[in-house]
């Protein structure tokens, strides 16, 4: 089992709609959860963090946690075109040590 | 200027030759990471260093080797490079537990380096 998984889609949506995007992770000890957007042939650059279940929003982003399923999301409202791009969970895992990436989910929203 | 900056940007070598990819930061931060980026594998780490003593394998280190020569300065080589070798490389710091706004392990990213290995 992979430390932290995502779907590696593309995920299609519609100009204006919602993106969900999702991540599960393996380390229940982990404390500190990362969503980073990275557009092709650039290099990752960090949209949100969470640490505590619930929900964390900042503009147009929802960064969602779920600590007893192990399950973290990010929401993108409105989506727009500048939003295409894949975006990458990372947690931080090994005592607070090592910031794990996922393989990325690729996001298309089509006018 | 960048923060965190990454030489040479594109990099094209043979089979068997020594190369090494340098990174620099100026944002003050103790932690340094290399990690390549391959198409469907994300990103994975070759190595870390906590501080200029501390050096550290990260999960795919085997033919690469590092150098943290300052604080700011992080560098990586391929003594003998191979087409497998060949991959989008990034640097990122990290300022881990600060007192700044940045949470936890917060990671910046260089603009990259891409290698092509023939």
């Amino acid at each position: 089992q992979k430390e932290v998984e995502q779907n590696s889609g593309p995920l299609s949506v519609p100009e204006g709609a919602i993106a969900s995007l999702n991540c599960t992770y393996s380390d229940r000890g982990s404390q500190s959860f990362f969503w980073y957007r990275q557009y092709s042939g650039k290099s990752p650059e960090l949209i949100m963090f969470i640490y505590s279940n619930g929900d964390k929003e900042d503009g147009r982003f929802t960064a969602q946690l779920n600590k007893a399923s192990q399950y973290v999301s990010l929401l993108i409202r409105d989506s727009q075109p500048s939003d295409s791009a894949t975006y990458l969970c990372a947690v931080l895992t090994g005592g607070g040590n090592k910031l794990t990436f996922g393989t990325g989910t690729q996001l298309k929203v089509e006018l | 200027d960048a923060d965190v900056t990454q030489t040479p940007r594109n990099r094209i070598t043979k089979t068997g030759k020594r190369i090494m990819l340098e990174c620099s930061q100026t944002k003050g931060h103790d932690r340094m990471y290399w990690y390549r980026q391959d198409p469907g594998l994300g990103l994975r780490l070759i190595y870390y260093s906590f501080d200029v003593k501390d050096i550290n394998k990260g999960e795919i280190s085997d033919g690469y080797s590092v150098s943290r020569q300052a604080q700011a300065k992080f560098s990586l080589s391929l003594e003998s490079a191979i087409p497998n070798q060949t991959a989008l490389y990034f640097c990122a710091t990290s300022d881990f537990g600060s007192s700044g706004a940045d949470p936890q392990e917060t990671q910046y990213f260089g603009p990259g380096t891409r290698l092509l290995v023939l």
